[in-house]
């Protein structure tokens, strides 16, 4: 079993949906969360970080995690075509230089 | 302003074949970082450097070496590559440990 677990996709929407991308973990020593977006053929880049429980807000961008669950979501309010690209979690644990990521998903925003 | 610098972005060799992946760094951060991304696995630590002059291994380091002769540089080698080590490579650098990850937009490696 993989320490990150995140659903592949793709997933296609329409312009102005909103979007729910999640992921699952198993190591509760995790205590950094981000989500990076990687557009096709160039690196990641962050794009929400979170420590430890709790929400974050940035625009229409909201990352959600919950530790007791394992748990963590983010979430795309009023999607845009140029949101379309291939979404990572990633997580960490304090002191420890491995941060491990998801298998990413691929999201498709259609006009 | 450069950030993260991978050379060269594509490359194909033949089985036992070796080569060297460059990665340079212009933003002074301490950490940096080779991963490898694969389809379905997401992206995989190889070695880190949390120095110049140190380097330790991460998840996936078997067939891999690499060198932090300067602060700004990284350079990952393969000393006889296998098609297994057909991937996407990705140098990151970061600050601080728990801090931002900053990746190069990747080389690509096909061995055949």
């Amino acid at each position: 079993q993989k320490e990150v677990e995140q659903d592949p996709g793709p997933l296609s929407v329409p312009e102005g949906a909103i979007v729910s991308l999640n992921c699952t973990y198993s190591n509760s020593a995790f205590q950094y969360f981000m989500w990076y977006r990687q557009y096709s053929r160039k690196g990641p880049e962050l794009l929400m970080y979170t420590y430890s429980s709790g929400n974050k807000e940035d625009g229409r961008f909201t990352a959600q995690v919950d530790k007791s669950s394992k748990y963590i979501s983010l979430f795309i309010r009023d999607s845009q075509p140029s949101d379309s690209a291939t979404y990572l979690c990633a997580m960490k644990r304090s002191n420890n230089n491995d941060m491990r990521f998801g298998a990413g998903t691929r999201l498709t925003v259609k006009p | 302003n450069a950030g993260v610098t991978q050379t060269p972005k594509f490359r194909v060799l033949k089985t036992g074949q070796s080569m060297t992946l460059l990665c340079a760094q212009d933003m002074n951060h301490e950490y940096m970082y080779w991963y490898r991304q694969d389809p379905g696995m997401g992206l995989r630590l190889i070695h880190y450097s949390v120095g110049e002059g140190t380097t330790a291994k991460g998840e996936v380091p078997d067939g891999y070496n690499v060198s932090r002769l300067k602060k700004q540089n990284f350079l990952l080698g393969l000393e006889s590559a296998a098609p297994s080590q057909t991937s996407v490579y990705f140098c990151a650098s970061s600050y601080t440990t728990t801090g931002e990850l900053f990746f190069g937009e990747g080389s690509r490696l096909t061995v055949l």
